[in-house]
């Protein structure tokens, strides 16, 4: 019952690179987060959208950038990666119908830039 | 600025209470939520308080006061499999931003 799909699980990648991370979602929700989270940092928040033409910074969107190709679909990309972006990304979801208190996570994905 | 402040740590005997605070700072306040993670996994979100006082959901409760910018989260009848770390998360901004606290790592003990 995978409603939050997140690929690839696990990346190794080397400085310079350009990944991306995708997120896709079949729950129907309009609203689309991405996180990192590090150890003792808790979860921090990069970008958001509230709908396919929606896009928002969050908290460290330096380096970063989305893109959403569709209500359900909504990628993350480092376009030159570097080693302290070596982290836990997270995808969430939520739905303003009902009353978006509640974010789903997708499984994560774990970055390493070495 | 806004942030969430809540214990790094916490330890507790299986089949005792235990409370999880936390307290916030910010603008436009609407509402407090707590997310469990067990290692490894995703979080998945436990509870949501917008107006003052108690919510049950099984062992589980939250509370919010917000004349002091704070809540806590109550889990009873402790089990094992209640270890995981707990994270604290407001809205603010018309739904606009959430933030998470750095989380509290709960360890249960026989």
């Amino acid at each position: 019952d995978a409603d939050v799909t997140q690929t690839p699980r696990n990346r190794i990648t080397k400085t310079g690179k350009r990944i991306m991370l995708e997120c896709s979602q079949t729950k129907g929700h309009d609203r689309m987060y991405w996180y990192r989270q590090d150890p003792g940092l808790g979860l921090r928040l990069i970008y958001y959208s509230f709908d396919v033409k929606d896009i928002n910074k969050g908290e460290i969107s330096d380096g970063y950038s989305v893109s959403r190709q569709a209500q359900a679909k909504f990628s993350l990309s480092l376009e030159s990666a570097i080693p302290n972006q070596t982290a836990l990304y997270f995808c969430a979801t939520s739905d303003l119908g009902q009353g978006g208190n509640e974010q789903f996570f997708g499984p994560g994905t774990r970055l390493t830039v070495l | 600025g806004q942030s969430l402040e809540q214990p790094s740590e916490v330890t507790a005997v299986e089949g005792a209470i235990v409370q999880i605070n936390c307290t916030y700072q910010t603008s436009g306040f609407y509402g407090l939520s707590w997310y469990q993670q067990h290692d490894g996994g995703a979080p998945t979100f436990l509870s949501y308080n917008a107006l003052d006082g108690l919510e049950e959901t099984g062992r589980f409760s939250s509370f919010l006061s917000r004349s002091d910018s704070y809540g806590y989260l109550l889990l009873q009848e402790l089990q094992m499999k209640d270890s995981a770390s707990y994270f604290c998360a407001f809205y603010s901004g018309g739904y606009q931003k959430v933030t998470f606290g750095t989380g509290t790592k709960l360890q249960v003990i026989p």
